[in-house]
């Protein structure tokens, strides 16, 4: 079974500045790999994910993901932090079950932007 | 187009007592699968279904199952209900059942057990 560490279950960034959100899975074939966003009292936006294509992925809102095979990593990144976006983010890993599929979470990391 | 729908929104029940939860994939999704999302935690896979039946199950008791429909909705049921129960429970619609498909959520249902 596949799994997936968050390194962080909170991060704090001023507005304007880097975000990074890290991301480690473990898989013995080439994953997809997922970045959700949950707002407060909300369910799970699909931010980006990644399909074996291209190694950096862009998604929505300025987001973007590298997919890193030797560092078993997929870290989010956002150039610059705005306060809209204050949320809850999950890393996610596609795995096979039975004879379907499943989304595999990590715990998530908060992030908290700071005016 | 409409997103996944969720009902209903909030829940409360008592221990004991028997759940149904309803979900409405995204038109032209014939796959839907359930998760648990326990609070301060990430989503825990319940159930999926394709085309009616049943494709994976996840580590949950017998007391959980699901069902598909013709026109591709699902119900979620619980039955004796524990406190351990009380969570937000997200409904995901896809395409297909392939790990390639993203899957798509809905604004997920809080039930909360007394």
């Amino acid at each position: 079974a596949q799994s997936v560490t968050q390194l962080g279950s909170h991060v704090s960034v001023s507005e304007g500045a880097l975000v990074l959100l890290r991301c480690n899975y473990s898989s013995s074939v080439p994953p997809y790999l997922f970045w959700y966003v949950q707002y407060p009292n909300q369910g799970l936006q699909l931010l980006l994910k990644y399909t074996s294509a291209a190694t950096l992925v862009k998604g929505i809102n300025g987001f973007e993901a590298e997919f890193k095979k030797s560092e078993t990593s997929f870290h989010l990144t956002k150039p610059s932090a705005h306060m809209s976006d204050a949320a809850e983010y999950f890393c996610a890993v596609s795995d096979v079950v039975n004879a379907g599929n499943m989304l595999t979470f990590g715990g998530g990391t908060r992030l908290m932007v700071k005016p | 187009d409409a997103g996944v729908t969720q009902s209903p929104t909030h829940l409360i029940k008592t221990r004991g007592q028997q759940v149904t939860l309803r979900c409405s994939p995204i038109s032209g999704h014939k796959s839907v699968s359930w998760y648990q999302q326990v609070l301060g935690q990430g989503p825990q896979f319940i159930f999926q279904y394709y085309e009616k039946e049943e494709r994976g199950r996840g580590n949950f008791p017998d007391r959980f199952s699901a069902r598909q429909f013709p026109n591709y909705s699902s119900e979620l049921n619980v039955n004796a209900l524990l406190l351990g129960d009380s969570a937000l429970y997200l409904c995901a619609s896809s395409l297909a059942d392939r790990e390639s498909y993203e899957q798509y959520f809905g604004p997920g249902t809080r039930l909360t057990v007394t």
